[in-house]
């Protein structure tokens, strides 16, 4: 079946740093690949998506590159900020339309 | 938009009461999942719907959990008897044909059973 596998966490940084948060997955077919982010007390929101191979999805400054011969979908961003602080959820759907298998979430601490 | 409203956003309760928590999804979807999170399992979908139909409660844990959807603009999950180990954040979400999967999740209900 469909699962996605993210580094372990928790992930301490400075702020600027650089920020990489892998992520692979497996699935049959061509799965539509996302990046959600939780902040302390809410639920989650997208952070940013790609449908295709190759395709690269961008928000905040944050980007990840849909990498269909690793299997991969790692989110990057080059200079963290304090506000970036929270957990980090990649996920992948398409063989059940509507419906999303989540990795288990990397806790993200960016300090002053 | 309000986005996916979901009620209450606390609940407290005492091992054995009933629990009944509430879901608004955002008009014109027409798919909604029920999540539960905790820290030891992350996040588990319990079920969803389409069109207000199950389509897949695999991951509802007992009998003690139910969930239905009336209509387009409501659903609930309710949890008879409660128990301690069901503490844990509940969340709804929302997605339809046209946000190519993409899904909006509610603020959740903080769950404590006592």
């Amino acid at each position: 079946g469909d699962s996605v596998t993210q580094m372990e966490g928790p992930v301490t940084l400075s702020e600027e740093a650089f920020l990489t948060i892998n992520c692979t997955y497996t699935a049959t077919g061509y799965p539509s690949l996302f990046w959600y982010v939780q902040y302390p007390g809410e639920g989650l929101q997208l952070l940013l998506k790609a449908t295709k191979a190759d395709d690269k999805g961008s928000n905040k400054g944050f980007e990840a590159t849909y990498r269909k011969e690793t299997t991969s979908f790692h989110l990057e961003k080059g200079s963290v900020q304090v506000s970036d602080s929270a957990v980090y959820f990649c996920a992948l759907g398409g063989t059940s339309y509507g419906k999303l298998t989540f990795g288990q979430g990397t806790i993200l601490t960016v300090h002053p | 938009d309000a986005g996916v409203i979901q009620s209450p956003r606390h609940e407290v309760t005492e091992m054995g009461q009933e629990v009944t928590l509430r879901c608004k999804p955002i008009s014109g979807h027409d798919y909604l999942f029920w999540y539960r999170q905790t820290m030891m399992r992350g996040l588990e979908l319990l079920i969803y719907f389409n069109n207000n139909v199950p389509i897949d409660d695999s991951g509802m844990p007992e009998d003690r959990f139910s969930a239905k959807m009336p209509n387009a603009s409501f659903s609930t999950l309710k949890i008879q008897p409660s128990e301690p180990r069901d503490s844990a954040v509940y969340f709804c979400a929302s997605t339809s044909g046209l946000s190519q999967e993409t899904q909006y999740f509610g603020p959740g209900t903080r769950l404590l059973v006592l």
